[in-house]
């Protein structure tokens, strides 16, 4: 079983629409989880941090996560055709310390028509 | 604030090719550097890591070597460019010690003929 699995899609969608984006994982030591948007042929650029269980809400954008179900989401609210992107999620069971290193889903791939 | 440089944002070299990708960054000190390798449909590869000048540690064998001869710089090379090297290469870097977000460089997409 991969560390984190992330549906690739793509999905396309109406721009206005209710976009969700979602990862598994199996390492129930995760505690802290992100999302990033990469636009094509650029870096990713960090999108959403959140830190163990709960709801994160950052304008349009909602993270949420689920420990005892080893789930994460990312809600797109009132979806426009600029998020069109590869959303990658990303997790770690350590802050600082001895552990530098993120756990990335491969990346779903977002499309919004106008 | 801080950012992140990464040159070339483009390169095509032949196989058995010599190759050096830089990455430096401002804004902050004593981060942590990392190179990822991003291949279609195989998600992020972490290649290599530093958290200070001269150290490196490497995660995936291979004929690729890194090094951080300044605070703020990390270089990617090699010594003989294979086909399987394609790929879009990713600097990034994280607060020295603390949180792990990382923040990622523009890239390199870097064709082996």
């Amino acid at each position: 079983q991969k560390e984190v699995e992330q549906d690739p899609g793509p999905l396309s969608v109406p721009e206005g629409a209710i976009v969700s984006l979602n990862c598994t994982y199996s390492n129930s030591a995760f505690q802290y989880f992100m999302w990033y948007r990469q636009y094509s042929r650029k870096g990713p650029e960090l999108l959403m941090y959140t830190y163990s269980s709960g709801n994160k809400e950052d304008g349009r954008f909602t993270a949420q996560v689920d420990k005892s179900s080893k789930y994460i989401s990312l809600f797109i609210r009132d979806s426009q055709p600029s998020d069109s992107a590869t959303y990658l999620c990303a997790m770690t069971h350590n802050s600082g310390g001895s552990n530098y290193k993120l756990t990335f889903g491969k990346g779903t791939l977002l499309t919004v028509n106008p | 604030s801080q950012t992140i440089h990464q040159w070339p944002a483009t390169l095509v070299q032949p196989v058995g090719s010599p190759l050096s990708l830089e990455c430096t960054v401002e804004g902050t000190s004593n981060p942590n550097l990392y190179w990822y390798r991003q291949a279609a449909g195989r998600g992020l590869q972490l290649l290599f890591y530093s958290v200070g000048i001269g150290q490196i540690s490497s995660e995936v064998p291979q004929n690729l070597s890194a090094s951080r001869p300044q605070d703020r710089q990390f270089i990617l090379s090699s010594k003989k460019l294979l086909l399987s090297d394609s790929g879009f290469y990713l600097c990034a870097w994280s607060v020295g010690g603390g949180l792990d977000t990382q923040y990622f460089g523009p890239g390199t997409r870097l064709t082996v003929l």
